[in-house]
């Protein structure tokens, strides 16, 4: 149990262009949500948390604008990079929150990686 | 703040060596304890966990115990093959930082045969 996807596993697509990444919990309810970047051999930066039926709260310097979630239902959190850039290259990483473990325990999806030429 | 401060990699070891990973901790309240492994190209899978003090958590060989008076979750295996070839990461969760969790920078392990 306690299964994380995200869709799709990897993306190029051109500057300028948005991309809608998906996280889904395919055996439990999630309430919360976390997106995460990651630059290649660095750690995991935590860029937003989303909850079910409300707004998302973004951490310090991340662009709600840019980088926009939607938590629709208890089982799937969309993050929309609007109008791409190269600088938006990277990892992007979800995870969720609920289902049968610790209720500190977060269970990670497969991640995204994201090229923009 | 939280944050989680891990040995610096990268660690390259002969199989069958032993290996420790060190991890120490800043946190208010009692958060929980985790690490996790990354392989390259994919996302994090957890490794083991620990929730209180003096908990001992192990998965696959692995150890880490939960050591309150030092504030650290140091991860141990007695002896690793060319398949523990991975990014290690350890992190806290603790509900005073709304469920947040703090991650390490992550340790590079690579095991040579």
């Amino acid at each position: 149990g306690a299964v994380v996807s995200q869709h799709p596993s990897w993306v190029i697509c051109k500057s300028g262009t948005s991309v809608k990444i998906e996280c889904r919990s395919l055996d439990f309810q999630a309430t919360t949500m976390f997106w995460y970047r990651q630059f290649p051999k660095q750690s995991l930066m935590l860029m937003a948390t989303s909850n079910e039926g409300s707004k998302a709260t973004y951490e310090q310097g991340v662009e709600k604008d840019k980088f926009l979630i939607n938590h629709a239902s208890l089982t799937l959190s969309t993050l929309t990079v609007t109008s791409a850039h190269p600088e938006d290259s990277s990892f992007y990483i979800c995870s969720a929150r609920g289902g049968t473990g610790s209720r500190n325990e977060q269970f990670f999806g497969p991640g995204t990686r994201l090229t923009v030429l | 703040g939280n944050s989680v401060t891990q040995m610096e990699g990268p660690v390259t070891l002969s199989e069958e060596a032993f290996l420790t990973i060190n991890c120490t901790y800043t946190a208010t309240g009692y958060p929980s304890l985790f690490w996790y492994v990354q392989y390259p190209g994919e996302g994090l899978q957890l490794l083991l966990k620990a929730t209180k003090a003096d908990d001992k958590g192990s998965n696959k060989g692995f150890e880490a115990t939960y050591r309150k008076e030092t504030t650290s979750f140091h991860l141990e295996k007695g002896s690793v093959q060319v398949s523990d070839s991975a990014v290690y990461f350890c992190a806290l969760s603790s509900n005073t930082n709304a469920g947040k969790s703090t991650f390490g920078d992550g340790t590079t392990l690579t095991v040579k045969p």
